[in-house]
């Protein structure tokens, strides 16, 4: 299994707070990227990196920043927390620049905005 | 834009029957990757098989293989000898074929597949 984590793994925050997850990879792989999962939607990206400071939005950004001052770790903050930001959240990896064309996915961290 | 469609929300098969997961998608790229996930109880997303669109030859994984139909833009999965723990959320994915650059996966809404005794 490829070597990706995500903390913390559950949450249940208040309308309102801010609140960061992490990844973190020990592959080296260049780019790092931010799902979420819904249900009826699949998986829909949120943000993604393919370098250390080099981030881009993805289809559904509205509400989300993302940092990467390390190869290894990628955060993803709700600045002010919204009940529609109830979901699963997913961090993936891919080395594209090394061959690795697929992206492997963390565990996930589901959290619960009330 | 692309779009991923899976028009099958649930399935059910016996076990050691064979099952086949439909997927359709909408591209005007010409190179791209096709993927199918398995996500089982647990959440952990597992990747069970790619297709490179440049290549007719369908990809196999063990029990695992696709029927990839370029001009129909169809990419079913085929699911042989079905196990207890083949049971899972299965999602279908696509990817422009970029290589060297993050290459964003575009998601279909899965379809929940339930092997039975």
């Amino acid at each position: 299994d490829a070597g990706i984590t995500q903390s913390p793994r559950h949450k249940v925050t208040e309308t309102g707070t801010p609140v960061t997850l992490r990844c973190h990879q020990t592959e080296n792989h260049r780019y790092m990227y931010w799902y979420r999962q819904d249900p009826g939607h699949g998986l829909r990206l949120i943000h993604y990196s393919y370098g250390v400071k080099d981030t881009d939005k993805g289809e559904v950004s509205d509400g989300y920043s993302v940092s990467r001052s390390k190869t290894e770790d990628f955060l993803l903050t709700l600045e002010s927390a919204t009940s529609s930001q109830t979901s699963v959240y997913f961090c993936a990896i891919s080395g594209a620049d090394q061959g690795v064309i697929e992206q492997y996915f963390g565990p996930g961290t589901r959290l619960t905005v009330t | 834009a692309q779009t991923v469609t899976q028009s099958q929300p649930e399935m059910s098969v016996q076990e050691a029957e064979t099952v086949t997961l439909s997927c359709t998608y909408d591209t005007s790229e010409n190179n791209y990757y096709l993927f199918w996930y398995k996500q089982p109880p647990s959440r952990q997303m597992i990747l069970v098989i790619r297709q490179e669109a440049y290549k007719q030859q369908n990809a196999t994984e063990n029990r695992f293989s696709v029927n990839f139909q370029k001009a129909a833009k169809s990419f079913s999965l085929k699911i042989s000898d079905s196990q207890l723990g083949d049971t899972a959320m299965y999602f279908c994915a696509f990817m422009n074929r970029a290589t060297g650059t993050a290459s964003k996966l575009t998601f279909g809404t899965g379809t929940r597949l339930q092997v039975t005794l």
